[in-house]
């Protein structure tokens, strides 16, 4: 099946860092969705897209649509260590009818105090 | 808030057995899924429904069948478990209707097959 490309597949950073991540497809998507997933537990929708070009934002966290529908990126600012975590991104493709999402293969973000 | 409960965290069973995983929501969605998680392979589906006794395959229905009986109870079936059924599995469910919306997750059952 398909999957989007996600990128990095993992950080290790500092404290007060800035993070950013993002997933490309070669197709159009028409929502793009991202999760976190903490260990021992299942994904959390953090921030969900609808529009291309949409910026949007939940704390530390923002996210956006791409213009050209094929990308997606997250960004998380001044990282604190409850951050760590798997990130995935995902979407619903331009040609789908049944709600089936496709997954990214995920970043895991490790935070050092 | 939409509560989707995965009937078991962890479990244990043995080649050949029939295992069933267990999901059920609370929030009368139609659309109800069925993921595996692996390392580096993020979720890949394995069945969804989006009705009572409806079923499609997704990427990898390979050695999996489901069961959707009631609209809140989406049944995971591994016929004759095998040690590559080992995982993580995940399900999930959304409204009907519209079709973009985003899918909500139990807290996955971790399976092993020895």
């Amino acid at each position: 099946g398909q999957q989007l490309n996600q990128s990095p597949q993992s950080m290790f950073i500092q404290e007060g860092e800035d993070v950013s991540m993002n997933c490309t497809s070669s197709s159009i998507f028409n929502t793009w969705l991202w999760y976190k997933q903490e260990p021992g537990e299942g994904p959390v929708l953090l921030i969900a897209l609808y529009k291309a070009g949409e910026l949007t934002s939940n704390g530390r966290l923002t996210a956006q649509f791409g213009i050209t529908r094929k990308d997606s990126f997250l960004n998380i600012s001044a990282s604190i260590p409850s951050d760590v975590g798997i990130y995935f991104c995902a979407g619903h493709h331009g040609s789908s009818n049944t709600g089936k999402l496709i997954f990214g293969q995920g970043t895991t973000l490790q935070v050092k105090p | 808030d939409v509560k989707v409960t995965q009937s078991s965290r962890y479990l244990v069973k043995r080649t050949g057995e029939k295992v069933f995983l267990e999901c059920v929501q609370d929030m009368d969605h139609e659309n109800m899924f069925w993921y595996r998680q692996d390392p580096g392979l993020g979720l890949r589906l394995i069945y969804f429904s989006y009705d009572v006794k409806m079923k499609e395959k997704g990427d990898i229905p390979e050695g999996y069948s489901v069961s959707r009986e009631k609209k809140e109870r989406f049944s995971l079936i591994l016929e004759s478990a095998s040690t590559n059924q080992t995982s993580m599995y995940l399900c999930a469910s959304t409204s009907g209707g519209n079709l973009n919306q985003p899918q909500h997750f139990g807290d996955g059952t971790r399976l092993s097959i020895l």
